[in-house]
C-alpha cells in the first residue's frame, strides 16, 4: 500500500530565515506530486505541482520553490522566510495505480510558524 | 480559474441528516471531488462524482448535476466524529490533476 511521509511535524522559524520540508511517498512509481499551504481558518492553496523529476510548476509566484531531485521525493525550500509563510504545510500524491487516477492523497502536514 | 462556492459553516444533532451544498463554475469540467478535514489534520478523500446521479458510500453520499454546476454531500445518521469541514474541490481538463479547493464548509456535530 501506498503511504506518504512529510518532516518536520512542527517548524518554528526566525524570519527571514531559511526552510526546508520534505515530502516522501512509498508504494507508487512515477505519481504526481503536490505541495499546498493552508493558513489559520483558511482554504488549501496549491503552491507546486510536478508530473516527474525535475518537473515542477509553480501556481503562485511567492518566496517558496519547490525540487524534485528523486520520483518520490519532494522539497518546498525557501532562502527567507517571512511572517505570512505561516501555516500548515501539505504535500499529496496522486498516481495511475488509483481507480481514480487523480484523486490526490495527503500527508500528515507541517506545521510551520514565523516569528 | 474557478468560483467554489459552498456554506461556511452548518449545525446539526447527533443522528440527524445533513447536506452540504457546492456550487461552482468552471470550463471543461472534469469531475468533481470532496474531502473531511477534521482541525489540525489532513485531508482525507470521500468521494468523487463525474457522471450526473448520486453515489453513495455508507453514510455520505454524494450528487452531482453537471449541467447545474452543481454537487451536494450527504451525511446521514451524524455521529460526533464527523464534526469536520468538508472541501469541495472540482477539477478541470484544462488543469488535469490540479484540483482547487473551496473554502470547506465547517460541520459542528452536537448532542
Amino acid at each position: 500500500s501506498q503511504t506518504i511521509h512529510q518532516w518536520p511535524a512542527t517548524l518554528v522559524q526566525p524570519v527571514g530565515s531559511p526552510l526546508s520540508l520534505e515530502c516522501t511517498v512509498e508504494g507508487t512509481s512515477n505519481p504526481n506530486l503536490y505541495w499546498y499551504r493552508q493558513a489559520a481558518g483558511r482554504g488549501l492553496q496549491l503552491l507546486f505541482y510536478s508530473v516527474g523529476i525535475g518537473q515542477i510548476s509553480s501556481e503562485v509566484p511567492q518566496n517558496l520553490s519547490a525540487s524534485r531531485p528523486q520520483d518520490r521525493q519532494f522539497i518546498l525550500s525557501s532562502k527567507k522566510l517571512l511572517l505570512s509563510d505561516s501555516g500548515f504545510y501539505l504535500c499529496a500524491w496522486s498516481g495511475w495505480d488509483r481507480v481514480v487516477v487523480e484523486t490526490q492523497y495527503f500527508g500528515p502536514g507541517t506545521r510551520l510558524l514565523v516569528l | 480559474g474557478q468560483n467554489i462556492d459552498q456554506p461556511t459553516e452548518m449545525t446539526a444533532t447527533e443522528g440527524a441528516i445533513v447536506q452540504i451544498n457546492c456550487t461552482y463554475q468552471t470550463s471543461g469540467f472534469n469531475g468533481l471531488f470532496w474531502y473531511q478535514q477534521h482541525a489540525g489534520e489532513a485531508p482525507t478523500f470521500l468521494s468523487y462524482n463525474v457522471l450526473d446521479g448520486l453515489e453513495e458510500k455508507g453514510r455520505f453520499s454524494s450528487f452531482l448535476s453537471r449541467s447545474k454546476g452543481y454537487s451536494y454531500l450527504l451525511l446521514k445518521e451524524l455521529q460526533m466524529k464527523d464534526s469536520a469541514s468538508y472541501l469541495c474541490a472540482p477539477m478541470t481538463t484544462d488543469s488535469w490533476g490540479k484540483l482547487q479547493f473551496g473554502a470547506g464548509t465547517q460541520v459542528v456535530v452536537t448532542p
